[in-house]
């Protein structure tokens, strides 16, 4: 049973930090990583997505890696921003199962001004 | 090109009553996926469908709970006499049948049983 994990739950740093956000996975089968912002009482935004057989991915102030044989994603923020408080959530796809996501429990960042 | 839409957005349900959660998914897409986020929780899959048809439902509660995506309309999540546990954030996701393993998620609806 794949299990998805996301440690630590919070984390605060000051603005203008790099940082890094970390997600792990114990069946390393997968078809593909998705990492996600969820702002308080809101959906889900898509952030990144990364297919098995990429080793990462990029988007303005933001890189997610992987590392299939290690059972590793990681999710960098450049320049940190007040804007960027949120939870990450950090969720998979199986390889051969259908499209369905399992999700970490997610990282509640928050970034001081 | 409007987003997944969820309505409503916000559900209070006493014990006892039916609570009916609806999605309509993006334009062009022909599979609708239910997550539940219970409190301090992560988001745990409930059931994919595709119009008329239940592909998997190995997260659905055996009893109370079912879902639906018909032909036309709205994809219906439907939870009979509701209960405090069932008190959660439910999301819809959507994607289309040329990039499914791309979903697009909805804002939610927020159900409390009082």
């Amino acid at each position: 049973k794949q299990e998805v994990t996301q440690i630590p739950a919070a984390l605060s740093v000051p603005e203008g930090e790099n940082l890094v956000l970390n997600c792990s996975f114990t069946d390393s089968a997968i078809y593909n990583l998705q990492w996600f912002r969820q702002d308080p009482g809101k959906g889900l935004t898509s952030l990144l997505l990364i297919q098995s057989s990429q080793r990462e991915q990029t988007s303005g102030r933001l890189n997610a890696s992987l590392d299939k044989s290690s059972g590793r994603s990681t999710l960098y923020i450049a320049a940190s921003q007040p804007g960027d408080s949120a939870t990450y959530l950090c969720a998979v796809r199986i390889t051969g199962a259908n499209s369905k996501l399992t999700f970490g429990k997610g990282i509640t960042l928050s970034v001081r001004p | 090109n409007a987003g997944v839409m969820q309505n409503p957005r916000h559900l209070v349900r006493r014990r006892g009553q039916e609570a009916r959660l609806r999605c309509s998914p993006m334009k062009g897409h022909s599979h609708v996926y239910w997550y539940r986020q219970l409190p301090e929780e992560g988001l745990k899959f409930m059931v994919y469908l595709q119009k008329e048809n239940i592909i998997d439902e190995s997260g659905m509660p055996k009893e109370r709970f079912s879902a639906e995506f018909p032909k036309e309309g709205p994809s219906i999540l439907r939870i009979q006499q509701v209960v405090r546990g069932d008190s959660a954030a439910y999301f819809c996701a959507s994607s289309p049948p040329a990039r499914w393993t791309e979903a697009f998620f909805g804002q939610g609806t927020r159900l409390t049983v009082v």
